[in-house]
């Protein structure tokens, strides 16, 4: 399964942007580009997902690079809700299972 | 509410005993996803249903581990003889058909503590 790497922690202040970076050297044609976060003490949580194009939901924005071999994912005014463990994860097509890696553990500052 | 629940949510155990453990998915999801995820790491895919079919399992899932999904609802995973190592948080999702697998719902997990 293709990598990510995603630095271990981050912090931001209140009411502000946070871009969560994501490098992915190795990804494939066919593989889509996850985000879910961890809050404390809960399972993981869907956050938005794309191929090659960038994407908007309601909880955030993915945006991915032209050569597809990073991505971030932005959260538009990270409230303190917003402070969880943040996975990176790439799928491939078909693909039944997520590969997490260790995530980035972000810290919201009021 | 209609998310994915888990049962119990907290067991403790002795070393040597079984434990099951219970997942109900969101109702119409025919996938259902067994993780597990120790401290400090994120979660280790273990095995997939598709209904009732277990159609994939990860090399982590040793003999003592066994998961059925009887009807194609409610999911169980059962720990036999359990070791130490088996302390961690397991975890369930589930996810329509394969349309739309890219979304998993997780559910709170199940916290296994084996003394």
């Amino acid at each position: 399964d293709a990598k990510t790497t995603q630095p271990n922690s981050m912090e931001s202040n209140e009411e502000e942007p946070v871009h969560l970076p994501c490098n992915h050297s190795t990804i494939s044609g066919t593989d889509y580009i996850h985000w879910y976060r961890q809050l404390p003490s809960q399972g993981p949580e869907y956050v938005i997902h794309g191929l090659t194009s960038n994407v908007n939901n309601r909880m955030a924005s993915l945006a991915i690079a032209e050569d597809r071999k990073s991505s971030t994912l932005i959260l538009h005014r990270a409230t303190l809700r917003d402070a969880a463990v943040y996975y990176c994860i790439l799928q491939k097509t078909g693909a039944n299972n997520l590969f997490f890696g260790t995530g980035t553990r972000l810290t919201v500052i009021p | 509410d209609t998310g994915v629940s888990q049962n119990p949510r907290h067991k403790i155990t002795k070393r040597g005993q079984n434990v099951t453990f219970r997942c109900d998915p969101i109702s119409e999801h025919n996938r259902l996803y067994w993780y597990r995820q120790t401290l400090g790491q994120g979660p280790e895919f273990l095995t997939y249903f598709q209904n009732e079919a277990q159609l994939e399992k990860s090399r982590l899932l040793s003999d003592r581990f066994s998961a059925e999904r009887p009807k194609g609802s409610f999911s169980t995973l059962e720990i036999q003889r359990t070791e130490q190592g088996d302390s961690a948080m397991y975890l369930c999702a589930s996810s329509l058909g394969a349309s739309r697998s890219l979304e998993q719902y997780f559910g709170p997990g199940t916290r296994l503590t084996v003394t």
